[in-house]
């Protein structure tokens, strides 16, 4: 059975410092993943796609078949980056608990 | 282009009482997804429909129901209301079945007490 785990709660960094949000899975077979982000008052939304292999917001994720993680990363940490991160998975979109990311000034 | 919309924002509810929840997808849009989210949790999934048709359901028992129409809005109604369905129920609308990227509404907001 596949499955998704942020194992961080709450990530605090400081504006400017790199970010990375984890995410690891365990899977048979290819899997589907995505990064979806929540900002304050605004509705869940997708980032990244796995597939895709694009840059948004100055987030990539790379997927480590390796290590099974797709980690979220930004090499400069801004202040409007604060927010609720999710790494989903599998076509019907299967959320976990997330990650809320903090940036402190 | 429109995006997905949720009626009502809020709602009270009381135990036992049903509920019916509405969704209208992005235009173009043939899939919808509802979801749960409790407070401090992440969205959990209800169920899928593609074009008018069930097509997966998470792990929420039968009293948890839905509808898509032709014109793909969509219904959740929950019967037999229990405190613990209070919650922010979600939408999500996408384009077939590579359900690559969904677009999500603002939620209803439900409360029971």
């Amino acid at each position: 059975a596949q499955r998704v785990t942020q194992p961080e709660k709450l990530l605090s960094v400081f504006k400017g410092a790199p970010v990375e949000l984890k995410c690891n899975y365990s899977y048979s077979g290819s899997p589907e993943l995505f990064w979806y982000v929540q900002y304050s008052r605004q509705r869940l939304q997708l980032l990244l796609r796995h597939i895709s292999r694009e840059s948004i917001k100055g987030f990539t994720a790379d997927l480590n078949k390796g290590e099974t993680s797709f980690h979220l990363k930004k090499p400069f940490a801004q202040e409007e980056d604060s927010a609720m991160y999710y790494c989903p998975w599998g076509d019907k979109i299967i959320f976990g608990k997330g990650t809320r990311l903090h940036i402190l000034p | 282009e429109t995006g997905v919309t949720q009626s009502p924002t809020h709602l009270i509810k009381t135990r036992g009482q049903q509920v019916t929840l509405r969704c209208s997808s992005q235009s173009g849009h043939n899939t919808v997804s509802w979801y749960q989210q409790a407070l401090g949790q992440g969205p959990q999934f209800i169920f899928q429909y593609y074009r008018e048709e069930e097509n997966g359901r998470g792990n929420f028992p039968p009293r948890f129901s839905g509808l898509q129409f032709p014109n793909y809005s969509s219904e959740l109604n929950v019967n037999a209301l229990e405190l613990d369905d209070s919650a922010l129920y979600l939408c999500a609308s996408s384009s077939g079945l590579a359900t690559y990227e969904q677009y999500f509404g603002p939620g209803t907001r439900l409360t029971v007490t």
